[in-house]
C-alpha cells in the first residue's frame, strides 16, 4: 500500500519566520517528490520537485530529501501572509503507478 | 507553460442524470488524469490514460468512466450522478507518464449532485 503522510495543520507561522512542512512515505522504490501549492478552491500548482538526496534550493523555497529514513520536507524562508496554503506532497515510484499524494498540511502565515 | 482547460468550474446535476466532464490540454501530453478532491480524503485517482483511446483504472472508478478520442482531450462520465459524487474534480496533464516532472493541474470543477 502506497502512502504519503502529512501533518494536517493548522501549522501557524508568523511572519518572516521560517515554515517547516513535513512528509513520510512509505514505499522505498519512491524516486520523485513533489511540492505542490494549493490555494483555497483553487487546483493544485507545482512548487518544487527533488529526485536526490540533499536539499535544493529555488528563492525562498528549500526541498530537502533523505531516502533512508522516507522523509521529504519543505522549507519556506521569511514567510509571507501570501504563502498562506494547503501544501501537498507527491510521490512517484517511477513506474506506472503515477503520482500519490498525501492528504496535505493547511499553513497559515500570520500578519 | 501547459495550459490544462476543464470546460466548467462549477456544475449543478440531478441524482441520476448523465454527466460529462471535459478536459483539453494543449502541450502534446501523452498522459492525463482525474482525480475528485474532498475534505479529509485528498486527492484520490478515478482513472488515467497514457495514450488515445487507453485507460486504466485508478482508485475509484466504480460509478465512472472515460473517453480519450483525441490525445488533447479526456472525458471523464458519470453515467448516472449520484450525491455522494458531488465533489470537486480535478483534470492532470504529465509529459512523462512516470510524472517525473509532475503533474499540470486544469482549475477543477466543482460539481454537485442534488
Amino acid at each position: 500500500q502506497k502512502e504519503v503522510e502529512q501533518n494536517s495543520g493548522p501549522l501557524s507561522v508568523p511572519e518572516g519566520a521560517i515554515a517547516s512542512l513535513n512528509c513520510t512515505y512509505s514505499d522505498r522504490g519512491s524516486q520523485s517528490f513533489f511540492w505542490y501549492r494549493q490555494y483555497s478552491g483553487k487546483s493544485p500548482e507545482l512548487i518544487m520537485f527533488i529526485y536526490s538526496n540533499g536539499d535544493k534550493e529555488d528563492g525562498r523555497f528549500t526541498a530537502q530529501l533523505n531516502k533512508a529514513s522516507q522523509y521529504v520536507s519543505l522549507l519556506i524562508r521569511d514567510s509571507q501572509p501570501s504563502d498562506s496554503a494547503t501544501y501537498l506532497c507527491a510521490v512517484n515510484r517511477g513506474g506506472a503507478d503515477g503520482l500519490t499524494f498525501g492528504k496535505g498540511t493547511h499553513l497559515i502565515i500570520q500578519p | 507553460d501547459v495550459k490544462v482547460t476543464q470546460s466548467s468550474r462549477y456544475l449543478v446535476k440531478r441524482t441520476g442524470e448523465k454527466v460529462f466532464l471535459e478536459c483539453v490540454q494543449d502541450m502534446d501530453h501523452e498522459n492525463m488524469f482525474w482525480y475528485r478532491q474532498d475534505p479529509g480524503l485528498g486527492l484520490r485517482l478515478i482513472y488515467f490514460s497514457y495514450d488515445v483511446k487507453m485507460k486504466e483504472k485508478g482508485d475509484i472508478p466504480e460509478g465512472y468512466s472515460v473517453s480519450r478520442e483525441k490525445k488533447e482531450r479526456f472525458s471523464l462520465i458519470l453515467e448516472s450522478a449520484s450525491t455522494n459524487q458531488t465533489s470537486m474534480y480535478l483534470c492532470a496533464s504529465s509529459l512523462s507518464f512516470a510524472g517525473d516532472y509532475g503533474y499540470t493541474f486544469g482549475s477543477g470543477t466543482r460539481l454537485t449532485v442534488v
